[in-house]
């Protein structure tokens, strides 16, 4: 089991619609969750942080995190084809050492 | 303030040549990971260093992949007797130390072994 599963994809959506991205984890002590976009040819970049149980909006982005379940979703509301790209999920591991793991991410495509 | 910065932005090199490539991280950052994209491929980790913890390794493919980190602040990634199979995106990342913080992530250094 890897410690980050990710969908590969890719999840196609039209635009205007809800695109739903999701993410397992297998540290049950995990306590910090992330979301990247990373566009092609371009470095991940940060769009949403989650500690607690519960949603967390930010403008048309909404990150879920059930942590009983081991379940972090990303919800992008009215896509458009802008948000095209991959996102990728990431958790940091109970350990001493607090590393950052990273799934393979999903590939969104949004369509006009 | 400045980002991670990575160097060079693109190295071409021939096959068996050693490379270097260097990560500048965000100025208090104390955490700093190395990372490998191969086209159309997920992040590979190669090695995470965390203040003066020893580095976690597990991810260098193999004794040819080496890095450093002086006076916590700079990395260097050396690549020995580069094959054509090392040929990808390196990205450098850093955070501060507390496991809340997110990682950002430089521009990379594209390696293409010929």
């Amino acid at each position: 089991q890897k410690e980050v599963e990710q969908n590969s994809g890719p999840l196609s959506v039209p635009e205007g619609a809800i695109a739903s991205l999701n993410c397992t984890y297998s540290d049950r002590g995990s306590q910090s969750f992330f979301w990247y976009r990373q566009y092609s040819g371009k470095s991940p970049e940060l769009i949403m942080s989650i500690y607690s149980n519960g949603d967390k909006e930010d403008g048309r982005f909404t990150a879920q995190l059930n942590k009983a379940s081991q379940y972090v979703s990303l919800l992008i509301r009215d896509s458009q084809p802008s948000d095209s790209a991959t996102y990728l999920c990431a958790v940091h591991g109970s350990s001493n050492t607090g590393k950052l793991i990273f799934g393979q991410g999903t590939t969104l495509q949004v369509k006009p | 303030g400045a980002g991670v910065s990575q160097s060079p932005s693109n190295k071409v090199t021939e096959k068996g040549k050693d490379v270097e490539l260097r990560c500048d991280p965000i100025s208090g950052h104390t955490a700093l990971y190395w990372y490998r994209q191969s086209l159309g491929q997920g992040l590979e980790f190669l090695i995470y260093f965390q203040g003066n913890s020893a580095p976690d390794k597990s991810g260098l493919p193999s004794d040819r992949f080496s890095a450093e980190r002086t006076g916590g602040s700079v990395s260097t990634l050396t690549i020995q007797r580069t094959q054509q199979e090392d040929s990808a995106v390196y990205l450098c990342a850093s955070s501060f130390a507390s496991g809340d913080s997110p990682l950002h992530f430089g521009n990379g250094t594209r390696l293409t072994v010929t």
